[in-house]
């Protein structure tokens, strides 16, 4: 029962590099979200997606990308990293609102990125 | 617009004590849901409670209680003997039918031995 699988955990970038997290569920949500978590501080949303094909900006969404081709993958990319991009960066995913009594965002382990 | 206000940025209790966590939210929805989340140092988040908002009725599992009022629009989280291992980031969180979920800056507890 694997949930929610992001990766890579810990990850060093060089200012302008790019990359990519990965996310994967495999409870065939249809909501899926990226959040990050800024030391010391909540979690704010970057970009989420209702459904396959469908991708929305959140709070933060400024220096990333995200498609969702699949109802499994919602990869997250950087392209062009910055400082202001160290963080920590949470997937979730959650049920569709149709079955809102299961309305919980089931949240991957993070993946701690430091950019220098 | 939605918003989740944790006033308490941090607390430290000596083990035993009771300890409550304050949560008060905004939202226009009639509809939604309320979370409590734990993330312990390890830093996963864990999945405490959910609540919808047309269930006021308290809720306690174990040592741990939550006290939902519409009229203040609070959702307060109290853990009763705290023990070292309840040391751990929480966050109360608010979500809709269809949207996403907002969370508030979180809590520090500390439990001391």
């Amino acid at each position: 029962n694997a949930g929610v699988t992001q990766t890579p955990k810990f990850r060093i970038l060089k200012i302008g590099q790019s990359m990519t997290l990965q996310c994967a569920q495999d409870m065939n949500h249809n909501y899926m979200y990226w959040y990050r978590q800024d030391p010391g501080m909540g979690l704010k949303l970057i970009y989420y997606s209702v459904g396959a094909g469908i991708t929305d900006k959140g709070e933060v969404p400024n220096g990333y990308n995200v498609s969702r081709s699949t109802t499994e993958d919602f990869p997250l990319r950087l392209e062009l990293a910055a400082p202001s991009q160290t963080s920590v960066y949470f997937c979730a995913s959650s049920y569709s609102p149709a079955l809102a009594e299961n309305t919980e965002a089931f949240f991957g382990q993070g993946t701690r990125l430091t950019v220098v | 617009a939605q918003k989740v206000t944790q006033a308490q940025t941090e607390i430290s209790v000596v083990e035993k004590e009771d300890v409550t966590l304050d949560c008060v939210y905004e939202t226009r929805d009639t509809t939604y849901y309320l979370f409590w989340y734990k993330q312990p140092p390890s830093g996963e988040l864990v999945f405490l409670i959910r609540r919808n908002s047309f269930d006021e009725q308290n809720e306690i599992s174990g040592r741990y209680s939550w006290n939902f009022q519409k009229s203040t629009s609070s959702f307060n989280f109290t853990i009763t003997a705290s023990q070292v291992v309840d040391s751990a980031v929480y966050f109360c969180a608010l979500g809709h039918y269809g949207q996403n979920f907002v969370f508030g800056p979180g809590t520090r507890l500390s439990v001391l031995p």
